[in-house]
């Protein structure tokens, strides 16, 4: 299986600040055929299920802030808060579904 | 809009059995292979199993395979996981969700498997 390693596991950033959240993953998630990487962006609150922020990598769902994004290729992911928001205290995942077992970063934790 | 609909959760003891479903609306889920992914409370996510669209292929992760097996009713827009032998270990929160890139998963269904 694809291991998926985020790094930090927990972050405090200051209101209106960057929060910066990396995954690595064990193998290459870049499709060679269509040039897209299959990985994508879940942040969790408590109590909800996981919600999707980004996928291809760097595309973001639809309904979720401009503050939020996602860049990288390969084996070498980041997702970006570019101001962080009171609303944005979360778990956040990285996900692979370049293999059918999908995959997961352990989560980091992002706190004010 | 797309929605996901789990149920059939509990509490049951190890060694029984437990029939998880997941109603789908809002897309066209004959089209769509669908997954099971698994929580366990306050920690990480695990896939558990994923069926093809018309259900032909089934994969089922190594903690599941032999005990768990995923359906799916076309007709009936749900998708199913039941699951055998339970295990303490099995004890998590069941989400389904779309195998696509821009998945949705349901609001979960959370089971207990305790004696």
């Amino acid at each position: 299986d694809i291991v998926m390693t985020q790094s930090p596991d927990s972050l405090a950033v200051s209101l209106g600040e960057r929060a910066t959240i990396k995954c690595k993953s064990s193998q290459s998630v870049l499709y060679s055929s269509n040039k897209q990487n299959y990985l994508a962006w879940y942040q969790q609150k408590p109590g909800q299920p996981p919600k999707l922020l980004i996928y291809w990598a760097s595309t973001r769902e639809s309904g979720v802030p401009d503050r939020f994004s996602g860049s990288g290729s390969g084996t070498d992911f980041t997702l970006t808060i570019s101001s962080l928001q009171a609303e944005d205290v979360a778990v956040y995942y990285c996900h692979q579904y370049y293999s059918t077992a999908w995959t997961f970063g352990q989560g980091t934790k992002v706190e004010i | 809009q797309v929605q996901l609909m789990e149920s059939g959760g509990g509490v049951v003891q190890p060694g029984r059995s437990l029939r998880l479903s997941c109603a789908a609306s809002g897309f066209t889920f004959s089209t769509f292979g669908m997954y099971w992914v698994r929580q366990v409370p306050g920690k990480g996510l695990e896939w558990v199993a994923v069926i093809s669209d018309d259900a032909t292929n089934k994969y089922y992760a190594d903690s599941t395979k032999g005990r768990f097996t995923i359906s799916r009713d076309n007709s009936k827009n749900t998708l199913y996981l039941q699951m055998n032998s339970l295990r303490v270990e099995d004890t998590a929160m069941y989400y389904c969700a779309i195998s696509a890139a821009a998945s949705s998963w349901g609001q979960g269904t959370l089971v207990t498997v305790s004696s």
